[in-house]
């Protein structure tokens, strides 16, 4: 597709469960991003791919989550024993080359934790 | 660290009228700066960034912001605004060498017919 594509747009799921959130970036995009939004907020970063390798992870809030990026085009993010404080909107983006700032940005994933 | 504050959580204008978003950002060295549009339940798009050079900066949509380092602002500028460009504006500042970019918590633009 034209852009960056992110699935499920929505997902809901019961506190303890674990979920699985995928990133399909434009093709080629060398930089890929993970980003945090709750309600009312801006963006909090999470995580950046440069191709396969995973530069900074900084941003990820406990060891519950974890992102891969195996083959350098496809991302997925995972978020173990989901809690309540989960709930927001992730956000991928992706950039043309090392950039190492988002570019373009997919609509999201709007987890709910029940 | 860095960090980003946008002043003004809520602007409402008219449509026609000019626009100016505020934001000031903390950082010891030279910014990255951007700044991005957010529509309800979608992803952001980039407006425009700054990354050296020339300190007025154009963007899409008619839009343009001016770097001022004696003020630690990059304010994002309209000279008329358009029905369609009510939406969420988020101002974001990055390091060079780091992968995340910092963003403030946005300013809603509502437009007045």
């Amino acid at each position: 597709g034209a852009g960056v594509s992110q699935s499920p747009r929505y997902k809901v799921a019961k506190r303890g469960q674990d979920v699985a959130l995928r990133c399909d970036p434009i093709s080629g995009h060398v930089s890929l991003f993970w980003y945090q939004q709750a309600l009312g907020q801006g963006p909090e970063f999470l995580t950046y791919f440069q191709n396969e390798a995973q530069l900074d992870k900084s941003g990820l809030p406990s060891d519950r989550f974890f992102a891969e990026r195996p083959e350098g085009s496809v991302s997925t993010l995972k978020i173990q024993r989901t809690q309540q404080e989960d709930s927001a909107v992730y956000l991928c983006a992706s950039s043309p080359d090392r950039a190492r700032q988002p570019q373009h940005f997919g609509d999201g994933t709007r987890l709910s934790i029940l | 660290a860095q960090s980003v504050t946008q002043p003004d959580i809520h602007i409402t204008v008219s449509e026609g009228a000019s626009l100016e978003l505020r934001c000031n950002y903390s950082y010891g060295a030279t910014p990255y700066l951007f700044w991005y549009v957010q529509s309800p339940g979608q992803g952001l798009q980039l407006l425009l960034k700054y990354f050296s050079g020339d300190t007025l900066v154009q963007g899409i949509k008619g839009f343009e912001a001016e770097f001022k380092r004696s003020q630690s602002s990059f304010n994002l500028r309209k000279p008329s605004v358009h029905w369609s460009d009510a939406a969420e504006y988020f101002c974001a500042v990055a390091t060079g060498n780091a992968g995340k970019s910092t963003f403030g918590d946005g300013t809603t633009l509502t437009v007045k017919p």
